[in-house]
């Protein structure tokens, strides 16, 4: 069965520096895997996915993941945070189904 | 990519009565899907909705309490029916085009 886990409820993170969202996942076969961003009262935004390809990719917003297929991770990264990036992210699971398995979420809290 | 609408935005219902949520694609796709997010909580996968058939439930979610409809490749309808507050939630809708996942802006629903 596949399954995503988000070690961390919350992330603090001061303005300027760098951030990381951690994400884990357990799936049989090559994972399709995604992260999401929800701003409060708005709905979910697509950041950026892996399926095949590079192990580091790149997406909106100056985000990108890194593909870890021996710690089976997908953390999120971006080089220097904004407060504007204080959100609730979702990191999630799918295959060829299309369906999709999200992570419980990570709270970022960006501090000026 | 594909841009996702749903209507209602919102609502307050009163328990024992049903709502019909409705979600519609500016494109066609193969696949669509229902999702709930209960307060506070991550994204649930509640069922995916067959253009043309039964929509295939997950576990923990029946057909009576959750119908769904899917006329075409556009547009697909979730009712929850004789609510309860514990169906307080917003419910998403989603769709995959080109291996990415699109979600709607959701609908979130209160039931006193």
């Amino acid at each position: 069965a596949q399954s995503v886990a988000q070690p961390e409820d919350q992330v603090n993170v001061a303005e300027g520096n760098p951030l990381t969202v951690k994400c884990t996942y357990s799936v049989s076969g090559n994972p399709y895997l995604f992260w999401y961003v929800q701003y409060p009262n708005r709905g979910l935004q697509f950041l950026l996915k892996y399926i095949t390809g590079d192990n580091l990719v790149k997406g909106s917003y100056g985000f990108e993941a890194e593909f870890n297929k021996s710690q089976t991770s997908f953390h999120l990264k971006k080089p220097s945070a904004l407060v504007s990036d204080s959100a609730l992210y979702f990191c999630a699971v799918g295959g060829n189904t299309g369906k999709l398995i999200f992570g419980q979420g990570t709270t970022l809290q960006v501090k000026p | 990519s594909a841009v996702i609408s749903q209507k209602p935005s919102r609502d307050i219902c009163q328990r024992g009565t049903s709502l019909t949520i409705q979600c519609q694609v500016d494109s066609q796709v193969t696949m669509m899907f229902w999702y709930r997010q209960q307060p506070g909580q991550s994204l649930t996968l509640i069922a995916t909705a067959n253009q043309g058939s039964e929509a295939t439930y997950e576990s923990g979610f029946v057909i009576d309490k959750f119908p769904i409809s899917r006329p075409n490749l556009t547009f697909s309808t979730l009712t929850v029916s004789n609510m309860s507050p514990e169906d307080s939630s917003i419910y998403l809708c989603s769709a995959r085009a080109a291996n990415e996942q699109f979600f709607g802006p959701g609908t979130r629903l209160t039931v006193l």
